[in-house]
């Protein structure tokens, strides 16, 4: 599948590293979001992009910063994160920024911070 | 805010049985509730939703029923096959909102 891609697809990182998560979309939406996934626990919405302007920001601290450049592009900035912020990291997007549209995820980056 | 709920966190059937994952959820405001698969490794994959308008809605071996009195709603698999193992998630939002609140997953086998 190749409507939604994450690159990369496993980081692993020390604490005082920076780092990025990209995220593309192919499927010509408009809202892009960002997710955590860690094990045994629900699905996390971390952002949410519409049209390029964050409209979420799901009380996520501050070493995680989320870029939309244009709407088919999803960026998300690491620096100095701790080793509970290991988790798999899923990008989505959707036609349109309501939660009632179909989501469709990418792959995933599976982060390990050491 | 809404709060889903998600039982069993396990389920292991027999193939060709059938197999039942339940939601429920605390927001009467939620009028939309699709179930995502994700098998190892895989991303996520939308598999069915309903909405508050419809009791329930089928697809082949598949279907989802949705009691808004009761506020909860299921997920059922028929004829289950050794490839439904997977992780399934429920979720709910509604209309005026970007969030889908996930529950935590039920991990189904299906023994061959």
């Amino acid at each position: 599948e190749t409507g939604v891609t994450q690159t990369p697809r496993h980081l692993v990182m020390g604490m005082t590293n920076k780092k990025s998560l990209k995220c593309e979309q192919h499927l010509g939406h408009n809202a892009m979001y960002w997710y955590k996934q860690s094990a045994k626990k629900p699905l996390e919405l971390m952002f949410v992009y519409n049209f390029k302007e964050q409209t979420e920001n799901n009380s996520v601290p501050s070493r995680f910063s989320p870029e939309c450049p244009n709407s088919s592009h999803l960026f998300l900035h690491l620096h100095t994160l701790q080793p509970e912020d290991s988790a798999l990291y899923l990008c989505a997007s959707s036609q349109d920024p309501q939660a009632t549209d179909t989501q469709y995820f990418g792959p995933g980056t599976r982060l390990t911070v050491l | 805010g809404e709060n889903v709920e998600q039982h069993p966190s396990t389920l292991s059937v027999q193939e060709g049985d059938s197999a039942v994952i339940k939601c429920t959820y605390s927001d009467s405001a939620s009028n939309y509730f699709p179930w995502y698969k994700q098998e190892l490794g895989k991303r996520p994959q939308l598999i069915i939703d309903i909405r508050s308008n419809v009791g329930e809605k089928k697809d082949q071996r598949i279907a989802v029923t949705l009691n808004k009195t009761a506020k909860h709603f299921s997920l059922h698999i028929t004829e289950t096959q050794p490839e439904d193992s997977a992780v399934y998630f429920c979720a709910a939002s509604t209309d005026s909102s970007y969030k889908l609140i996930f529950g935590s997953g039920t991990r189904l086998l299906v023994r061959p």
